[in-house]
């Protein structure tokens, strides 16, 4: 069965850079959402799009953008990276705004800031 | 706010032995309960899920009860394996607007040895 495809698996960027991460929900899924899990620690929700609209927030900082687009792909965008952005984001999906309450979720994309 | 209170690790247990990890939530309203694992080097996958009050997950011989009288939701496993060593995290799902999103409790580490 298709799954939450995150994309790319890794990436390298240095202080102050800008960083893309890109999530393919589950076909037919519309709801998308980020989580964050810096080493060690519990993921973290950031945000996440319901039909293509921002539905909810959480401690997503200002240099982080994010959209879900028309085909439901979903991307986080990070500038003016910091080291404390190191950290592993998952995309996850589900459907009908997640009543069904299961999210599945992709294998992560890890960052590192150097 | 909801939150999600688990053991603290590392669990260590030999093969073949009783394992319980505990977690307690405190929500508004009645939330739907969840573990979650995650393997070395990979996402997080849902393991099991209960949606009221005296339901019981299973899954892979875990089971759990969501226990509404003592807001827990404890994870037990009748003989563990070496591969069952992970990161467990229980979470709890509400309803925000249109979409839900998860709260982690912090994880547990199990580590099963021979």
């Amino acid at each position: 069965a298709a799954g939450v495809i995150q994309s790319p698996r890794h990436l390298i960027k240095e202080k102050r850079e800008t960083a893309t991460l890109k999530c393919y929900p589950i076909p037919r899924h519309d709801t998308v959402y980020w989580y964050q899990q810096g080493p060690g620690q519990d993921p973290q929700f950031l945000i996440s799009f319901y039909e293509k609209m921002q539905s909810d927030k959480g401690s997503i900082p200002d240099r982080f953008s994010a959209q879900q687009f028309s085909d439901y792909h979903s991307e986080l965008n990070m500038s003016s990276l910091e080291l404390g952005d190191s950290a592993l984001y998952f995309c996850a999906s589900s459907l009908k705004g997640g009543r069904a309450g299961e999210l599945f979720f992709g294998e992560g994309s890890r960052l590192t800031v150097l | 706010g909801n939150s999600v209170t688990q053991m603290e690790g590392p669990v260590t247990l030999s093969e073949e032995a009783f394992l319980t990890i505990n977690c307690t939530y405190t929500a508004t309203g009645y939330p739907s309960l969840f573990w979650y694992v995650q393997y070395p080097g990979e996402g997080l996958q849902l393991l099991l899920k209960a949606t009221k009050a005296d339901d019981k997950g299973s899954n892979k011989g875990f089971e759990a009860t969501y226990r509404k009288e003592t807001t827990s939701f404890h994870l037990e496993k009748g003989s563990v394996q070496v591969s069952d060593s992970a990161v467990y995290f229980c979470a709890l799902v509400d309803y925000t607007g249109t979409a839900s999103k998860l709260t982690f409790g912090t994880g547990t580490r199990l580590q099963v040895t021979l």
